[in-house]
């Protein structure tokens, strides 16, 4: 199957300051990726959606500006938090998927837990 | 748009016994297709089981088996034989053929008991 991972696993920040997650498609080119965002208990809400080379579409309610998205090449999209702050603490999650692939899955990657002091 | 709903927060099993986790939905597309996510305490989403809207048989996969109601959107998962490992957060999800985004539902936490 195909796989994605994300990097960092964990990470910590000071509130104020940036923080990027990486998203990679290590075996098949993901023409388009998605952005997720889970509070603990409860279900993924979809953040935006990228695809390679255009601008991410974003959800109802979820600041562009804040929540900065990269999808540069079909292996690799990118998400910023700028200016986190403690409620910017979450777990988000990415998944790839194949343009042209109808009948295919999304291919999530295992996470980035974000926790801001 | 579309809305899945999954009415059962929690839901246990003993060990070797069946359950069944359910989801209902709604859309306006004539097709689509259903998932069932498993999501274990390390919050890596699998998937379980894929229904395509347009076929009649149920989909399956080993142990687990859903039972598709086209006309009353219903999409319910049936795991027989629990084992341990089964223990995770099962998300219902839909998602249309037009596009690839998936709306999931609520999710129900599955516990398997010894």
């Amino acid at each position: 199957g195909a796989v994605v991972s994300q990097h960092p696993s964990w990470v910590i920040c000071k509130s104020g300051t940036s923080v990027k997650i990486e998203c990679r498609s290590l075996d098949f080119q993901a023409t388009t990726m998605f952005w997720y965002r889970q509070f603990p208990k409860q279900s993924l809400m979809l953040m935006a959606t990228s695809n390679e080379g255009s601008k991410a579409t974003y959800e109802q309610g979820v600041e562009k500006d804040k929540f900065l998205i990269n999808h540069a090449s079909l292996t690799l999209s990118t998400l910023t938090v700028t200016s986190a702050h403690p409620e910017d603490s979450s777990f988000y999650i990415c998944s790839g998927g194949r343009q042209g692939v109808i009948q295919d899955e999304q291919y999530f990657g295992p996470g980035t837990r974000l926790t801001v002091t | 748009a579309q809305t899945v709903t999954q009415s059962q927060p929690e839901m246990s099993v003993q060990e070797a016994e069946t359950v069944t986790l359910s989801c209902t939905y709604d859309t306006s597309e004539s097709d689509y297709y259903l998932f069932w996510y498993k999501q274990p305490p390390s919050r890596q989403m699998i998937l379980v089981i894929r229904q395509e809207a347009y076929k009649q048989q149920n989909a399956t996969e080993n142990r687990f088996s859903v039972n598709f109601q086209k006309a009353a959107k219903s999409f319910s998962l049936k795991i027989s034989d629990s084992q341990l490992g089964d223990a995770a957060m099962y998300f219902c999800a839909s998602r249309d053929t037009s596009g690839s985004r998936l709306t999931f539902g609520e999710g129900t936490q599955l516990t398997v008991n010894p």
